[in-house]
């Protein structure tokens, strides 16, 4: 199986700071097609995940464009340009690319200074 | 509205059975791959397993092989998980999600414990 590992798990940032989350694959997530299929989600507290970023950059409808996803091959990010209070949560990449099973990263909390 | 909505979770004994269910509204159900994604107590996220969109291909995560079974009714829009032998470890909150992931119903609850 594919093992996800972000980093940090936790993430304290000041209000109107940048943030950024990283997120490792242990095998090279390029599909046979040409595309990577990892994906981002955020939890925010009490409510259902919600993907945010799909196949690495793609913002999904709705989400803010300060948020924002790179990466190739084993090694994404997941940034936010200006933390907001609403952004307070849990972070997960998640790699379709080689599934049974799809994986999920261990999460990365983000709280407000 | 596109919306999924989980029910029939609730407290089972250890190797009992369970059956959850999730309703679909606001999309071409019968056009989608279907997921279900478990969160344990203060933990997070866990793939349970997918069923292709004329139920002919199911997959499951190893942990719930052989005691788990995924399966739809596309004339109901429904998406079912039967649990039976349900471990204590099983007990998490169970969203029903679609294929890409991009709609989360809110879950139900499953508690195991004698």
């Amino acid at each position: 199986d594919v093992v996800m590992t972000q980093s940090p798990l936790s993430l304290p940032v000041t209000l109107g700071q940048p943030a950024s989350i990283s997120c490792r694959s242990s095998q090279s997530l390029v599909y046979s097609d040409g595309n990577t299929y990892l994906h981002w989600f955020q939890q925010r507290p009490g409510q259902s995940p919600r993907r945010l970023i799909y196949k690495v950059s793609n913002r999904d409808s709705g989400v803010p464009d300060r948020f924002s996803g790179s990466g190739s091959g084993t090694d994404f990010t997941l940034k936010i340009s200006r933390v907001e209070a609403e952004d307070v949560g849990v972070y997960y990449c998640l790699q379709g690319t080689h599934w049974p099973p799809y994986t999920f990263g261990q999460g990365t909390k983000v709280e407000i200074k | 509205e596109v919306q999924l909505v989980e029910s029939g979770g609730g407290l089972v004994q250890p190797g009992g059975s369970l059956r959850l269910s999730c309703a679909a509204s606001g999309f071409t159900f019968s056009d989608s791959w279907m997921s279900w994604v478990r969160q344990a107590p203060g933990k997070g996220l866990e793939w349970v397993a997918n069923i292709k969109q004329d139920g002919s291909d199911k997959y499951y995560v190893d942990s719930v092989k052989g005691r788990f079974t995924i399966s739809r009714d596309n004339a109901k829009n429904s998406l079912y998980l039967q649990m039976n032998s349900p471990r204590a470890e099983d007990t998490a909150l169970y969203y029903c999600a679609s294929g890409n992931m991009d709609v989360w119903g809110q879950g139900t609850t499953v508690t195991v414990s004698s």
